[in-house]
């Protein structure tokens, strides 16, 4: 069983909707949390990075988290064709001083928003 | 762009042979990591060089190695390879040890073994 778990979709929505991507984990060790984009033949980018539980928003973005359900969302409103793109969910532990760019990645959910 | 220059961009080589990935990192950045993209295992870390150490080890085969020079770049080195590493390798930088998780990709070298 993988540590991260994420539905690869393909999740195709109309301009304008809600999108919800989400990932679980199964490692208690992992405390922050990040959802990175990455368009097609680019490298992934960072969309949001987040420590503690609950919401944190920017723009039309919002990242949920719940540690005790070990659940995390990326929420997308009013939702535009050039947020087609895979989305990553990324997720660390405490790195203890040592390496804070050692990320454990989701499958990536591949989102398509369409005119 | 994210100022992350990774050559080549595609390769394609035979099993058994060696080939070497480059990756020049942003302007400033000391950190420069490497990671893993397949279909199947999709994103995964090997390895974190910070100012010329090795700072942190994924799951790197001892196939491969990689080391950054005195001027930050860095070279990916596979070797005897197998169709199984047919992938998209990315590099990434960040300014020190990546704090906040903003890591800065290139655009991959998509390397196809034959």
């Amino acid at each position: 069983q993988k540590e991260v778990e994420q539905d690869p979709g393909p999740l195709s929505v109309p301009e304008g909707a809600i999108v919800s991507l989400n990932c679980t984990y199964s490692n208690s060790a992992f405390q922050y949390f990040m959802w990175y984009r990455q368009y097609s033949r680019k490298g992934p980018e960072l969309l949001m990075y987040t420590y503690s539980s609950g919401n944190k928003e920017d723009g039309r973005f919002t990242a949920q988290v719940d540690k005790s359900s070990k659940y995390i969302s990326l929420f997308i409103r009013d939702s535009q064709p050039s947020d087609s793109a895979t989305y990553l969910c990324a997720m660390r532990g405490n790195a203890g001083g040592t390496s804070y760019g050692k990320l454990t990645f989701g499958q990536g959910t591949i989102l398509t928003v369409h005119p | 762009d994210s100022g992350v220059t990774q050559t080549p961009k595609h390769l394609i080589t035979a099993t058994g042979q060696r080939v070497t990935l480059r990756c020049s990192p942003r302007s400033g950045d000391l950190s420069v990591y490497w990671y893993q993209q397949s279909l199947d295992q999709g994103l995964q870390f090997l390895i974190h060089y910070y100012n010329g150490e090795e700072r942190a080890k994924g799951n790197i085969l001892e196939r491969f190695s990689a080391q950054q020079f005195p001027d930050l770049h860095s070279e990916l080195n596979l070797s005897s390879l197998e169709l199984g590493d047919s992938a998209l390798y990315f590099c990434a930088s960040s300014v020190g040890l990546a704090h906040t998780g903003e890591l800065f990709f290139g655009e991959g070298s998509r390397l196809t073994v034959l």
